[in-house]
């Protein structure tokens, strides 16, 4: 079975590092990108970024951009989503997904359960 | 970058009714688009892709169409556990964009 595990909800202070986890099993992790999603409380999807874990290329949603950085652990099948400076506003369900290389033709499946970040002083 | 807009944002019908929910793309997609169920709590499922076919898995009530900038998705008979919100997402470009939405809701 094609599984997209996430790690544990996290609650952080401004200012703080974070890297959350979501870790493939069921599949050839390199023959898929992965993609992160940010859905702030009864808010819609947001498209963050994607990794290609064959070379980890990466490509991220300007909104995104310069404020998380997407990485890859070949040898575990791990992907991550990595904050160095957080802010209030990064409270939100942060969801990894599989998609097929190249993007275009195909969606986003499977999807990790999901991860709560809360962000508060 | 390519904007996905539904409609309606929510909208009420009882279980057996055919439900029509539409999405348009600020510019060509070709038929690179992908519906998604959310239910309350539980992470997006991915029903629909390439605007037309169906993912293993999902009940044929479900089905898409359109091509270009125009989107459709359809439900045949409602049934009590398709309540949930549907979302349209664009793969033809990145950032891979995402619907405002839709909040279905069983009378």
């Amino acid at each position: 079975e094609v599984q997209l595990v996430q790690s544990g909800p996290e609650v952080k202070k401004p200012g703080e590092s974070l890297t959350i986890s979501c870790q493939a099993s069921g599949y050839f992790f390199t023959n898929y990108w992965i993609s992160w999603g940010r859905q702030m409380a009864g808010k819609g999807l947001e498209w963050m970024g994607r990794i290609d874990p064959s070379d980890s290329y990466t490509n991220y949603n300007p909104s995104f951009q310069g404020h998380v950085t997407i990485s890859v652990d070949k040898s575990t099948s791990t992907a991550y989503l990595q904050w160095s400076i957080l802010k209030t506003s990064d409270t939100a369900i942060y969801y990894c997904a599989r998609h097929p290389r190249g993007g275009g033709f195909g969606g986003f499946d499977p999807w990790g359960q999901g991860t709560l970040v809360t962000v508060s002083s | 970058d390519i904007q996905m807009t539904q409609s309606p944002s929510s909208l009420s019908a009882s279980v057996g009714d055919r439900v029509t929910i539409t999405c348009r793309a600020s510019q060509n997609i070709n038929y690179y688009l992908n519906w998604y169920q959310q239910k309350a709590g539980r992470a997006p499922k991915l029903l629909i892709y390439a605007a037309s076919r169906l993912q293993p898995g999902v009940p044929s009530r479900f089905t898409g169409s359109g091509s270009g900038t125009g989107f459709v998705l359809t439900i045949s008979s409602l049934q009590p556990e398709d309540s949930a919100t549907y979302y349209c997402q664009q793969t033809f470009s990145t950032p891979y964009a995402f619907g405002q939405g839709t909040k279905l809701e069983i009378k």
